[in-house]
């Protein structure tokens, strides 16, 4: 069965500072990884997927996620944090076959001033 | 605005009564996928469908629970005698694509609430 980690359920950044949002992973074959962001009283907006290939992935508004398939993580980071990146994150994996997503319970982030 | 819309956005209904949800996917998505959402958690899958067929159903959707997707567009989700454990967001997503080319992306959501 697939499973997602978030081990944190808050993530404190200051404006500026880099920022991580840990997430780790289960799947019984190769995983498709991905990173989704909801603001309040909305859907979740999708940021990056992992497929294959390079283990650092580019997203949108300046995120990326490293892959790391011996630690089975998929961490979330920005070099520089906004007060606007203040949301709810999740991290989400499907294994290799037309199977819906498995999301962790989210972290939030709150991006400080 | 071409993304996913669900309508209504917001639903309050009392215990026992029947609500319905609907969702109009990106156009030309073949795929569509229901998920629940409660508070602290992140979206548990529902059902999907491929174009008009269901797919497949998760153990959450109680036989209280029908989705439909009568012309491979829009989709439906009814509840029927509601009870107050319903109470979430409600989630819709689209896709096309296979394997990793499927990214899955979700509408606003209808958050219902049963008193």
């Amino acid at each position: 069965a697939q499973s997602v980690a978030q081990p944190e359920d808050q993530v404190n950044v200051a404006e500026g500072n880099p920022l991580t949002v840990k997430c780790t992973y289960s799947v019984s074959g190769n995983p498709y990884l991905f990173w989704y962001v909801q603001y309040p009283n909305r859907g979740l907006q999708f940021l990056l997927k992992y497929i294959t290939g390079d283990n650092l992935v580019k997203g949108s508004y300046g995120f990326e996620a490293e892959f790391n398939k011996s630690q089975t993580s998929f961490h979330l980071k920005k070099p520089s944090a906004l007060v606007s990146d203040s949301a709810l994150y999740f991290c989400a994996v499907r294994d290799t076959g037309n199977t819906p997503l498995v999301f962790g319970k989210g972290t939030r982030l709150s991006v400080i001033a | 605005d071409t993304g996913v819309s669900q309508d209504p956005r917001h639903k309050i209904t009392k215990r026992g009564q029947n609500v319905t949800f609907r969702c109009d996917p990106i156009s030309e998505h073949n795929r569509l996928y229901w998920y629940r959402q409660t508070l602290g958690q992140g979206p548990e899958f529902l059902t999907y469908f491929q174009n008009e067929a269901q797919l497949e159903k998760s153990r959450l959707l109680s036989d209280r629970f029908s989705a439909e997707r009568p012309k491979g567009s829009f989709s439906t989700l009814e509840i029927q005698r509601t009870e107050q454990g319903d109470s979430a967001m409600y989630l819709c997503a689209s896709s096309t694509g296979t394997g990793g080319l499927e990214t899955q992306y979700f509408g606003p959501g209808t958050r219902l609430l049963v008193l």
